[in-house]
């Protein structure tokens, strides 16, 4: 069964950093691309950021570009979000999600399992 | 402002078919495929339909999807007290590099 636990969500004052992680289990976390998409309080589906299954191709939405870093640890099955410089309308909870195919590209891809989800809350 | 556009409620009796649409342009449901996503609420999504019209294992068949042009159609037929969540369309942007969401339908079933 796939499993994806979320991790490292909080408070955080503006300007801050944190690091997420996803812990992933019950598939082969190498063959598949990662992604992390986010949802404000009361509001819809927002994609963050996507990973490769071999962690060489990355994208980021524009609204966080050259803020927050996705990387991944094959060797510990673990997906990473760094987030830098937050803001406030950062604040929203953060999903790791699994691409559905296993060809390690996150091209046109959705997304089959979901985590439960961190909460990141930006504010003073 | 989501990128995709579906409208933000629709309802529905028990046994009623019910279809929800969402519209974008050519960069994204004009070229790509589309995904639809259930979410209950406090809750993750669940993969709902992929390639338009394809159902992951365990969806039951009264789930439908549908795609034309630049825009695509979720349709729920038999209707069921717990279908009542939010419904989410998504499409790859070429323009964006990204996926792209719809801002999400609450299903209501009355």
């Amino acid at each position: 069964e796939v499993q994806l636990v979320e991790s490292g969500g909080g408070l955080v004052q503006p300007g801050g950093s944190l690091r997420l992680s996803c812990a992933a289990s019950g598939f082969s976390f190498s063959s598949y691309a990662m992604s992390w998409v986010r949802q404000a309080p009361g509001k819809g589906l927002e994609w963050v950021s996507a990973l490769s299954g071999s962690g060489d191709s990355t994208d980021y939405a524009d609204s966080v570009k050259g803020r927050f870093t996705i990387s991944r640890d094959n060797s510990k099955n673990t997906l990473f979000l760094q987030m830098n410089s937050l803001r406030a309308e950062d604040t929203a909870v953060y999903y790791c999600a699994k691409s559905y195919y296993a060809s390690g590209t996150y091209y046109n891809a959705p997304c089959d399992s979901w985590g439960q989800g961190t909460l990141v809350t930006v504010s003073s | 402002q989501s990128v995709l556009t579906q409208p933000p409620s629709a309802s529905g009796t028990p046994g009623q078919r019910v279809t929800i649409s969402c519209s974008g342009s050519s960069s994204n449901i004009g070229s790509n495929t589309v995904n639809w996503y259930q979410q209950f609420p406090g809750t993750a999504p669940k993969l709902l339909i992929y390639r338009n019209n394809q159902r992951p294992s365990g969806v039951p068949d009264r789930f439908s999807g549908s795609k034309s042009g630049t825009s695509a159609s979720l349709a729920i037929s038999g209707l069921q007290s717990e279908d009542e969540a939010d419904y989410y369309c998504a499409a790859w942007d070429d323009s964006l590099n990204g996926p792209v969401f719809g801002g999400g339908t609450k299903l209501t079933v009355l």
